[in-house]
Formats: C-alpha cells, structure tokens, sequence
C-alpha cells in the first residue's frame, strides 16, 4: 500500500494567487514526521517545512503552511502568494521510525507546480 | 556552511562497468543518507548510515550495490556490473541525527549524480 499519496500529477495556478498541494499518508507509528520539499528543473532538493505528529500548531515558514488534519492523515501544502519561481516539482515525505534504527525518508510521486503569470 | 556535495556530477558508463559516486555531508551531521530518483520508480531510500554503520541497508537493490562511510564523513556509493536499469540520478542527504528532536533532524539533500548506463 501507498504509504505516502500525492494525486496531482500537475497544477496550475496564476501568479499572486494561494495554491494547495494534497498530501495523504498512511502510517501506524505514533511518532512521524511530515516534510515537504521543492525540486526545481536543477535538481536540487529544497526542504521547505516540517510537521512533527505531536505537534499541535500548523506549520509555517514564510509563504508555506502546513495544513495539518491528523484524523484524516492529511498535510496539504499551502503557498500563498504563489510567484514564478515557485514552478518546480514538489514532494511529500514521511520519516517513520522503523525498530530505532532507521530514519529513511518516504517519498510520493510529487506534483509539478506551474506558476503562470 | 557549505551545503551537501557530491561527484561527479554526471557519470556516463558503459553496461558491465564498475562506477563510484562520492557524497561529502554537511559538517557535523552523523547521519548520511542514499537515494536513487528514477522515472519508473520516483525516490527510493538506498541506505543509512550513523557514523560509520549502516542500520538500514534494505532499499539496495541488488549485491552489485555496497556503501561505506568512513571517518564518520565522505560516503562512497559503489555499483559494480553496471546494468541499464541502474540508470538514476543518485541523491546523498544528510541530517544531524536520529537523537535530535522534531525538524532538527531534517535532511539535506546534495545537487545528485545522474548516471547514465549506457
């Protein structure tokens, strides 16, 4: 089973405007991370927030904001404010803890953003 | 500080070659890390390194693939036989470490080697 979900292959949204990208995940450990990064046409792989299980606020990070639902093991990523330079692909992960020994990350399939303007 | 590097940045080889793709972390981080990001198969976890053990070797593929990490820093990703499949851009990250709390143990991931077998 898919453990972390990203269903949009692609988005659209105009420049200035706010966007929400859909992260689901699927996890029986009651200590997780949650973290979202950014890959631009380059290739490098940007870190751009982190939501921990436990924590009881929404993560925020400038123009990013984690919509955090825990029932419904839900962390959308919002961009407000969207500029062109936002266009790259984005990736959702997960950090489990597997028998104290790992701390691997797992990944979805990710969603290419493109900022028109 | 200086980020995550690795090299070389692009590595062309011919099938059945051995290649080696070198990671140098982030100083002072413990923890090193293997991905592989491929078409077919999106990002995929190789190997974790805490200093210069490997707890968690089970996303390589196949025996061809090892790792070492020495000095606790430089981590080298050997593929022996080279086979087309194993065309990939190889991505190394690093973090402080699995003792670390909520984000401080976030990864950092270096600019990646894209392999081409061909």
């Amino acid at each position: 089973a898919q453990k972390i979900t990203q269903t949009q292959p692609g988005m659209f949204v105009q420049e200035k405007e706010a966007v929400t990208l859909d992260c689901t995940y699927d996890t029986s450990d009651p200590s997780y991370g949650l973290f979202w990064y950014k890959q631009p046409s380059s290739g490098e792989m940007i870190f751009l927030i982190y939501q921990g299980s436990y924590d009881q606020q929404n993560a925020t990070e400038g123009r990013y904001s984690l919509n955090f639902q825990k029932a419904r093991k839900s962390a959308n990523l919002v961009i407000s404010a969207s500029q062109l330079g936002d266009s790259a692909m984005y990736f959702c992960a997960m950090r489990e803890v597997y028998m104290d020994s790992s701390y691997k990350l797992i990944f979805g399939s990710g969603t290419r953003l493109l900022v028109r303007p | 500080g200086a980020g995550v590097s690795q090299s070389p940045s692009n590595k062309v080889t011919e099938k059945g070659k051995d290649v080696e793709l070198r990671c140098d972390p982030i100083s002072g981080h413990t923890a090193l890390y293997w991905y592989r990001q491929s078409l077919g198969q999106g990002l995929e976890f190789l190997i974790y390194f805490q200093g210069n053990s490997a707890p968690d070797k089970s996303g390589l593929p196949s025996d061809r693939f090892s790792a070492e990490r020495t000095g606790g820093s430089v981590s080298t990703l050997t593929i022996q036989r080279t086979q087309q499949e194993d065309s990939a851009v190889y991505l190394c990250a690093s973090s402080l470490g699995p003792f670390v709390s909520g984000d401080a143990d976030t990864q950092y991931f270096g600019p990646g080697t894209r392999l081409t077998v061909l």
